[in-house]
């Protein structure tokens, strides 16, 4: 089946840099995208989302950019902080439908 | 700031127990959502509802597993003669339809780790 995935597993930057976590989705009926931050034993933060309509939406250090041609979905965080250490995971919402659909998510690990 | 709320946290129960996990959204939100994750795995939608009505169920959701929103606001999922493979934690989330934004943000709670032994 179609599914969220995600480039690669884990992610070391150094404190200050900028960090960018990729993700592809195959399903070309998606029309809404979310990036979620789950710390260890806690439930999935929101952190930023976008619709299939626009390509780029920026919140505070975080940068959503989406690729529809290639279908690629991409957060960037500015100047990584010690804080910014977590898994995070992209997520589809299939058009009409209710429910999101992750991938298996990407560790960031900071390194001071 | 009151997010969605998840009750019991952690759960240890032996194989064969029924188990029920609460949850109460975020004040307000129309949309409820249960979701289970497995470790290193990303969390995987189980069921949904809209005010009082269960809209729809995965195929995740086996006939061990009821979830009930009897008043529109608190949920509860139960899991009837549970089996290791249950093990897991369970997630719910809400929104609402009301923003302006129709992709409607969904916030989850913490969670509610369940360990069959």
């Amino acid at each position: 089946g179609e599914s969220v995935g995600l480039h690669l597993p884990t992610l070391s930057v150094q404190e200050g840099d900028n960090s960018i976590i990729n993700c592809a989705y195959s399903n070309s009926a998606s029309d809404y995208f979310i990036w979620y931050k789950q710390e260890s034993g806690k439930g999935p933060q929101f952190i930023i989302d976008i619709r299939s309509n626009m390509d780029k939406r920026q919140g505070q250090r975080v940068t959503v950019l989406l690729n529809k041609t290639v279908k690629h979905l991409s957060l960037q965080i500015a100047a990584t902080q010690p804080g910014d250490s977590a898994v995070y995971f992209c997520a589809e919402n299939l058009q009409g439908a209710q429910k999101l659909v992750f991938g298996q998510g990407t560790r960031l690990t900071i390194n001071p | 700031d009151t997010g969605v709320s998840q009750d019991p946290r952690h759960k240890i129960t032996k194989r064969g127990q029924n188990v029920t996990f609460r949850c109460d959204p975020i004040s307000e939100h129309n949309r409820l959502y249960w979701y289970r994750q497995t470790l290193g795995q990303g969390p995987e939608f189980l069921t949904y509802f809209q005010n009082e009505a269960q809209l729809e169920k995965s195929r995740l959701l086996s006939d061990r597993f009821s979830a009930e929103r009897p008043k529109g606001s608190f949920s509860t999922l139960e899991i009837q003669r549970t089996e290791q493979g249950d093990s897991a934690m369970y997630l719910c989330a809400s929104s609402t339809t009301r923003q302006g934004f129709s992709g409607n943000t969904i916030y989850f709670g913490e969670g509610s780790w369940l360990t069959v032994v």
